[in-house]
């Protein structure tokens, strides 16, 4: 079946590092995405991962991928306040065709 | 390019009336979806298009929501005899992918949503 969880809620202070957790049902899943999601504004993809990788890195994102775990995380070096949106993590499922997302973190960044 | 387009952004209805949602995916993109978001969930698959043709339709696509692109460029989507309980963003997202059956990252752009509110 097709369930991503995700826990609701994040805060963390201006310089500190943010990691945003996720974990996934489907086995079968190939591919897991990180979207961010500002207040009033549709999904902005941030970064996907291949389940053959246990890492990718890209700039301040660090994605880490426990495939026997189905654990999911995203890693946000020095957080600044603009970095303050909901972020949704999402696998793909039913070959490929759909993604399947998750009920999201909110981050909150304080100075 | 200015990517994803959905038109209204904002639509106020009474509980009964009919409304449409317009997409306009990017212009190279042939994939279409529509998801819907309620308050606090994440996006909740409805259904996607491969250029013109409906491949996969949602549970959650009750007989009142109809979703067409006819000439597999913009799309509709159309709520029935609407209900408070459809209430919701509908977001619109598109994607490239050469096949139905493509295997690779499936990269969606989202637009901004069409937000419906049912009185």
């Amino acid at each position: 079946g097709e369930d991503v969880e995700q826990s609701l809620f994040l805060s963390v202070r201006e310089g500190d590092s943010s990691v945003i957790n996720c974990t996934y049902t489907d086995s079968s899943s190939t591919y897991l995405y990180w979207y961010k999601q500002e207040p009033g504004a549709g999904l902005q993809l941030l970064t996907y991962i291949f389940s053959n990788m246990d890492m990718k890195q890209d700039q301040r994102l660090t994605v880490l991928l426990n495939k026997k775990d189905k654990h999911l995380s995203l890693r946000i070096a020095d957080t600044q306040t603009g970095d303050s949106a909901i972020y949704f993590c999402a696998e793909t499922y039913s070959g490929f065709q759909k993604l399947v997302f998750g009920t999201g973190t909110r981050l909150l960044v304080s100075p | 390019d200015t990517g994803v387009s959905q038109d209204p952004r904002h639509k106020i209805t009474k509980r009964g009336q009919n409304v449409t949602f317009r997409c306009d995916p990017i212009s190279e993109h042939n994939r279409l979806y529509w998801y819907r978001q309620t308050l606090g969930q994440g996006p909740e698959f409805l259904t996607y298009f491969q250029n013109e043709a409906q491949l996969e339709k949602s549970r959650l696509l009750s007989d009142r929501f109809s979703a067409e692109r006819p000439k597999g460029s913009f799309s509709t989507l159309e709520i029935q005899r609407t209900e408070q309980g459809d209430s919701a963003m509908y977001l619109c997202a598109s994607s490239l992918r050469f096949l139905a059956g493509a295997r690779g990252a499936n990269v969606l752009t989202f637009g901004a949503g069409s937000r419906l509110t049912v009185l």
